[in-house]
This record gives C-alpha cells, structure tokens and sequence, in this order.
C-alpha cells in the first residue's frame, strides 16, 4: 500500500525567509503524481504545485518549488520569500493512476506552517 | 467562478439521524470524490464518481451512500449518524482522471458534529 509520510507537525519561519517542508512517501510503482496542497484557517484546500514522477525536472510555481528525489522517494516543497499568507496546514498527496486504482489522493498527515512577521 | 460548492458549511446531528451532504461543481468535471478529514491526519477518500452514472467505495465508506445525480452533483448521504462520523467532509471534482487533468479541485468543506 501506497503511504505519505510528513514528518514536520509544525515549522515557523521568519516573514522573507526560505523554509523546506519534508515529505516522504512509499510506492512500488513507477509511474505516479506528488502534489502538494495548503489549506489556510479557511478549511478550503488551495493546489501549491504538482510533479510528474516521468519527469526529472522539479516543478516551480512562483515563489513554490520541489525537490523531487524519485530514488529516495523523497519530495520536499521549498518556499522562498515567505509571506504572512503563507500561514497555513500544508499537505503532501501521492496519486497513482493505474489501471486498477481510484485515482484517489494519498494524504501525509500535514505540516503546520506559521510564518512570523 | 464558484469551482465546488459543498452545503451545508456545518451540521450537527444526533447519534442515529441522518443527513444527505451536497456538492455540486461548475467546471464541467468527469470525477468527483468526497473525503473526510479527522483532526491530525489527512484526507482519506470516502467514495468517487469516475464519470457521471458510476460510483465506487474507496478506503473507508463504511456508514455512508452516494449518488451521483447528474455531472454537475454528488451527494453523501449518512443514513444513520455515529460520533465516529464527526470529521470535516470535503467534496473534490477533476477534469478527468487521467495525466495532466487529473487535477483535483476542493469545495470548502462540511464540518460535522454527531453528538
């Protein structure tokens, strides 16, 4: 069985700094998707940023960027420029679209964010 | 541009009633999926719709029904509520589930009290 493992319950950074959020999961499959969400006070869950395991490159999204270590199943979620909007629970999803499969999202337990002014 | 839209935001219920717990999106999305989330963990997936006319269980839909009424709504139905049942439900719909339309979006979520 597929497992996400988030091992940060909670991190805080400074407002302008740069803070990594962990997150490692476990699979026997090749192919597959990592996305990372955020879910503000307001409960809504908001996508950060997706990767496809097919490719090398890490994806970026503006101030949001992965490191994807498909070896060491490992996909950490880098945030550069922190900003007080930024406070939020963030969590780590797995997807594997086989045949067989739901296509359902595997979530990590979460890491809550706070970033200090 | 409403996205999904869950109703009610909260509810609370006594052991034994039941309750239905609407979605309904505008994206015109092929899949729809309801979760819960439980203090401390993550969303784990109740039941999916892969398109209209389908609906299958996924990893714990003991106690609940669903109905996928058209393309546009989902339901989630409790027909006899339990405090195990007190959680955060969330509605998600995807464009479809394959490669890069598998993106799922998030209604705002349902908090749910049974008392």
């Amino acid at each position: 069985a597929q497992t996400v493992t988030q091992s940060q319950p909670e991190m805080s950074v400074q407002e302008a700094e740069t803070v990594t959020l962990s997150c490692t999961y476990d699979t026997s499959e090749s192919n597959y998707y990592l996305f990372w969400y955020k879910q503000p006070p307001s409960r809504q869950m908001i996508l950060v940023i997706r990767q496809e395991a097919y490719k090398q490159q890490n994806a970026t999204e503006n101030r949001f960027s992965v490191n994807f270590q498909k070896a060491a199943k490992s996909f950490s979620l880098k945030i550069s420029d922190s900003q007080l909007g930024d406070t939020a629970m963030y969590f780590c999803a797995f997807m594997n679209p086989s045949r067989d499969s739901s296509y359902k999202l595997i979530f990590g337990s979460g890491t809550r964010l706070l970033v200090r002014p | 541009n409403a996205g999904v839209t869950q109703t009610p935001k909260f509810q609370v219920l006594k052991t034994g009633q039941s309750m239905t717990l609407q979605c309904a999106q505008d994206m015109n999305h092929n899949s729809m999926y309801w979760y819960r989330q439980d203090p401390g963990m993550g969303l784990r997936l109740i039941y999916y719709s892969a398109s209209e006319g389908t609906t299958d269980k996924g990893e714990v839909p003991n106690g609940y029904n669903v109905s996928r009424l058209n393309k546009r709504e989902f339901s989630l139905r409790l027909e006899s509520a339990a405090p195990s049942q007190t959680s955060v439900y969330f509605c998600a719909s995807s464009e479809d589930r394959e490669t890069y339309k598998n993106i799922q979006y998030f209604g705002a979520g349902t908090r749910l009290s049974v008392l």
